[in-house]
């Protein structure tokens, strides 16, 4: 099956730079690449999205890159806020049609520093 | 749409008892995913349905878990008997397969402590 690694498993920034996370999948076939933000007691929420035939996707301050030559997927936050303080999860699908169930990498806790 | 509901939100019980989670989907959505969240594992898919059939049960733990889907609305994942070790955030997730995708949404989860 689908095995999702994802890193670092805590990122510590200061407020205004960026932060970056990575993962790599290991199914070829997988398609649909989603990356969730967790808040503490809450649930995990959507916040962008890309599919295999596209390279980098960009929404305000977040985008995602993918390399599906090397397997490897990344979150870029720009210009990080307070709020943006969570657990980050990728995840990865292969029907990419919301069929068949995500596997999820391990989340990064980011801490954005005052 | 009231997204995912899930009940109940917290539940404390005894090692050994029989414990059920509910989960009603958005309205429309065709497939329902159930999983588990521990800090140890993360989060773990346990079981899924499409158009309210179980596709893959691959990860459920063990025999004492078990999982339903009667109609399109709600579905149940019942442990019987429950161990300390089944103590997570069980999350019902729900998606429109089919049409390309438009994300998983999550539901508020419940939390189940087993002691």
């Amino acid at each position: 099956g689908e095995n999702v690694e994802q890193h670092p498993s805590t990122l510590s920034v200061q407020e205004g730079d960026s932060a970056v996370i990575k993962c790599t999948y290991s199914d070829s076939a997988s398609n649909y690449f989603p990356w969730y933000k967790q808040e503490l007691g809450k649930r995990p929420q959507l916040i962008i999205d890309i599919r295999s035939n596209v390279g980098e996707k960009k929404d305000q301050r977040i985008a995602v890159t993918l390399n599906k030559t090397a397997k490897h997927f990344s979150l870029h936050i720009t210009e990080t806020q307070p709020e943006d303080s969570a657990v980050y999860f990728c995840a990865a699908e292969v029907s990419g049609g919301g069929a068949d169930g995500l596997t999820f990498g391990k989340g990064t806790h980011l801490i954005i520093q005052p | 749409d009231a997204g995912v509901i899930q009940s109940p939100r917290h539940e404390v019980t005894e090692m050994g008892q029989e414990v059920t989670l509910r989960c009603k989907p958005i309205s429309g959505h065709n497939s329902l995913f159930w999983y588990r969240q521990t800090m140890m594992r993360g989060l773990e898919l346990l079981i899924y349905f499409n158009n309210n059939v179980p596709i893959d049960d691959s990860g459920m733990p063990e025999d004492r878990f078990s999982a339903k889907m009667p109609n399109a609305s709600f579905s149940t994942l019942k442990i019987q008997p429950s161990e300390p070790r089944d103590s997570a955030v069980y999350f019902c997730a729900s998606s429109l397969a089919g049409t390309g995708g438009y994300g998983y949404t999550f539901g508020s989860g419940t939390r189940l402590t087993v002691v």
